[in-house]
This record gives structure tokens, sequence and C-alpha cells, in this order.
């Protein structure tokens, strides 16, 4: 079975960038059945599709996010990983990892991390 | 403010039924699946409901989901606490070509 579990600092300065890792157990980021994917969650309020990436390193970003976000994919590893840049308080969250299937629909977040808090914070 | 659009809350006895609609566009539910989320309070969220109507394994047939035009529907029958939760509706939006959201709604089993 199939487990995500996201890491990184759970504080970033203003104008630095947050970084996060998605570790994939049981199952393998090079698999062309799913997409991996980000989303937040600001704390109180609703959630934020922030982009995926595919085994083949494609790539899409929410066009709000685009000029900061980059998501990347380490097979060696097997993890996916979030930057993003020039943070600010409205940035702060809890960031969820999830897996999509490659299928005819999106948005069906099969599977998904516990989520992590990141506070941006001077 | 979301691209789609869902009351904020919802309530209703235990063993009622309730619906939470998803207000949409034609660039998005008019053009996309719906899938629906289930969250309780410091948990991720758990998908309810894929392709407008479709359960994954384990999800109670209490649940259902429908879509008709530019709108959504998350239908839950026999309501129980448990359920007590926040629901989100989330779909592709073709033109932003981004997934997008709805506000989420509080439903409270009174």
């Amino acid at each position: 079975q199939v487990q995500l579990q996201e890491s990184g600092p759970g504080l970033v300065k203003p104008s630095e960038t947050l970084s996060l890792t998605c570790t994939v157990s049981g199952g393998s980021v090079t698999s062309g059945r799913f997409y991996w994917n980000w989303i937040r969650q600001p704390p109180g309020k609703g959630l934020e599709w922030i982009g995926y990436i595919y085994y083949d390193g494609t790539t899409n970003y929410n066009p709000s996010l685009k000029s900061r976000v980059t998501i990347s994919v380490d097979t060696s590893k097997n993890h996916f990983s979030l930057n993003l840049s020039s943070v600010t308080a409205a940035d702060t969250a809890v960031y969820y990892c999830a897996r999509e299937p490659n299928s005819s629909s999106w948005l069906d977040f099969d599977c998904w991390g516990q989520g992590t808090l990141v506070t941006v914070s001077s | 403010q979301s691209v789609l659009t869902q009351p904020p809350s919802v309530s209703a006895a235990p063993g009622q039924k309730v619906t939470i609609s998803c207000s949409g566009s034609s660039s998005n539910i008019g053009k996309n699946y719906v899938s629906w989320y289930q969250q309780f309070p410091g948990t991720a969220p758990k998908l309810l409901i894929y392709e407008n109507n479709k359960r994954p394994s384990g999800i109670p047939d209490r649940f259902s989901g429908s879509k008709s035009g530019t709108s959504g529907t998350l239908g839950i029958t026999g309501l129980q606490t448990g359920d007590e939760a926040d629901y989100y509706c989330g779909t592709w939006d073709s033109s932003l070509n981004a997934g997008v959201f709805g506000g989420g709604t509080k439903l409270t089993v009174l």
C-alpha cells in the first residue's frame, strides 16, 4: 500500500525559498500510472492546487503561483519536491503531497500525505 | 475567493439526508468531472467521489455524487455524527489550465 510523507522546514523567512520533499513508499514515482501533486491549505481556509509532475518530468503549475513554483522528481530517491520562492506570510499553510491516477479525469487525489505546516515568519 | 462555489455550512439531523452543492462554470464543471473530498480537523482530505458519481473502494454507498450542467452535488444519506466534517469539491478548469476547489462546506449533524 502506497504511503506519502512530506518533510522539510516548518519555518521559512519572508523572501526566502520554501523547500519540501514528498517521499513515496510502497510505490514508485516512475510509474506512468500517476501524477504527483502538491496542494496547500492556509490555516482555517480551503484547498489550493499548486501543481503536478509526471514521471517523465512533465510539469503543470497553478498560474497564480507559476512564476515562483518548481516541482521536481528524484527517481533514485523515489521522491518529488516542491520549491516555492520569494515567500510571504500568505504562503503560510499546510502543504500536502498527493497522488493522482493518470485517467480521463483530474483532481482525483486517491492518496495523500499527512501534511506539513509551513509558517513564513521572520 | 474560490473558483467553485459551495455553501459555507449545512446541517441536518442524524439519519436524515443532506446535499451539498458545488457551482462552477462552462470552463470547469461544465467540461470536466467533479470530485468530492471529506476532511476532518487536522487530517488530510479523503477522496469520496470521483468522475462525478463514482466511489473509491471502501466508501459507503451513503455517499453519492451527481452533476448537471455547471453544478455538482454531493449527497449523504443516513447521516451519522461521524460524518461531521468539511467537504470540498474539485475539478479541472480548462481555461485556467489548473485544478480548482470549492471553498468547502462544514457539515453539522445536529
